[in-house]
């Protein structure tokens, strides 16, 4: 149990484009979802927290209006990098949270490349 | 400032011995402690979950201990097999969000 897919796995983009990346929980509703970024050898770093049916929260120093999060659903979250550049170039994963669970269920990630 | 820390180094170690990777963190006081495994190229993989009041926890060939006075976790892998060698990460909770160790690789040579 406890399965989030992320799609797509890989993109190629070129700069200026936007980007969606879509995060589902196939086996449980999930009310609380996580957006991360990891930059190679770094740790994983919190972009925001979605909570269905309302805003989602952005860590500082994260650009709400650059990476767009929509969290429409109990089993779907979306995010969208917008105007993408090469600094955008990341592994980026999303998470979430089983209600009464104290555990985040991860994505297998997606790797954007900006070029 | 607060801030978790791992084995900064890669840690290399003859499959069947046990591997002990730690985690020490400093001005926090997490209600529990989570460790996971990366591949590269995936997402974390949830692996074990210890609360402040437990002192130990296993699961199958995996252990892992929470010393909250020492602020420190240590996780073991007993009878090492080449498939363990990866990234294992601590994060611990703190105000609902996870903080993360860099994570320790380890390799287990055959």
């Amino acid at each position: 149990g406890a399965v989030v897919s992320q799609h797509p796995s890989r993109v190629i983009c070129k700069s200026g484009t936007s980007v969606k990346i879509e995060c589902r929980s196939l086996d449980f509703q999930a009310t609380t979802m996580f957006w991360y970024r990891q930059f190679p050898k770094q740790s994983l770093m919190l972009m925001a927290t979605s909570n269905e049916g309302s805003k989602a929260t952005y860590e500082q120093g994260v650009e709400k209006d650059k990476f767009l999060i929509n969290h429409a659903s109990l089993t779907l979250s979306t995010l969208t990098v917008t105007s993408a550049h090469p600094e955008d170039s990341s592994f980026y994963i999303c998470s979430a949270s089983d209600p009464g669970a104290d555990t985040q269920y991860f994505g297998p990630g997606t790797r954007l490349t900006v070029l | 400032s607060q801030k978790i820390e791992q084995n900064s180094e890669a840690l290399n170690i003859q499959e069947g011995k046990t591997a002990t990777l730690t985690c020490n963190y400093t001005n926090y006081s997490p209600a529990y402690l989570q460790w996971y495994r990366q591949d590269p190229g995936r997402g974390p993989v949830f692996l074990l979950l210890i609360r402040e009041n437990e002192k130990e926890k296993r699961k199958e060939r995996l252990k892992v201990t929470f010393d909250t006075t020492l602020k420190q976790s240590l996780f073991h892998i007993t009878a090492s097999q080449p498939a363990d060698s990866a990234t294992y990460l601590c994060a611990l909770v703190w105000n609902r969000k996870l903080i993360w160790g860099l994570g320790t690789s380890l390799a287990v040579n055959p």
